[in-house]
């Protein structure tokens, strides 16, 4: 089992759709980080929370530390939000990141 | 802004060569990290290095070395390519900061393949 679970690893939306992308672990973690990865290969940090929630422009991610668990919103969804969506944490214990699998996101016009 | 510049985005090389894949940045970082992406699979740490002329083995170091001269630059080394390793490699860098979890700084990957 992997220790960062994502869900879905697919995602289709129309635009202006809300969208919820989630991430599960099962290790101790100092931080929690979502990246997203436009085709082409660059990717780029989007949040690095460890607690509550942070919000940027449409995209909120929050974090429940007792349950393991964080969740990446989108709020009125657009074609140029269509990326690979990527949750990974810091380990507490080595301090390096492990990576979940991805979310890939298309959103149509 | 952090730039973290790979020397290729896309490499074609054969089975049996020796490749090399180079990675640079601005910032003055101590940690630098090279990582591997398969599909369904993620990124997969395969070395890392915390100062020059340090290198610590990732989670599949198998078949590749690093080399870490100077501070800004971080080489991955494909001692004898082979077609189980054409994939896409990112590389990515980090300031050593106070405690864990700082974010890191990625290039934009170059996409390998063996043939």
């Amino acid at each position: 089992k992997n220790e960062v679970e994502q869900s879905p690893q697919n995602l289709t939306a129309q635009e202006g759709e809300f969208i919820t992308i989630n991430c599960s672990y099962s290790v101790g973690i100092s931080a929690l980080h979502w990246l997203q990865q436009h085709p082409g290969g660059g990717i780029v940090s989007l949040f690095m929370l460890s607690s509550g929630k942070k919000k940027h422009g449409r995209l909120i991610a929050t974090i429940n530390i007792q349950e393991k668990h964080s969740s990446l919103h989108i709020t009125a969804s657009h074609p140029r939000d269509s990326a690979v969506y990527i949750c990974a944490v810091s380990s507490s214990d080595t301090d390096k990141l492990i990576f979940g699998t991805g979310t890939r996101l298309q959103v149509f016009p | 802004d952090v730039k973290v510049t790979q020397s290729s985005r896309y490499l074609v090389k054969r089975t049996g060569e020796k490749v090399f894949l180079e990675c640079v940045q601005d910032m003055d970082h101590e940690n630098m990290f090279w990582y591997r992406q398969d599909p369904g699979l993620g990124l997969r740490l395969i070395y890392f290095s915390y100062d020059v002329k340090m290198k610590e083995k990732g989670d599949i170091p198998e078949g590749y070395s690093v080399s870490r001269e100077k501070k800004e630059r971080f080489s991955l080394i494909l001692e004898s390519a082979s077609t189980n390793q054409t994939s896409m490699y990112l590389c990515a860098s980090r300031s050593r900061g106070e405690g864990a979890g700082q974010p890191q700084h990625f290039g934009d990957g170059t996409r390998l393949s063996i043939l």
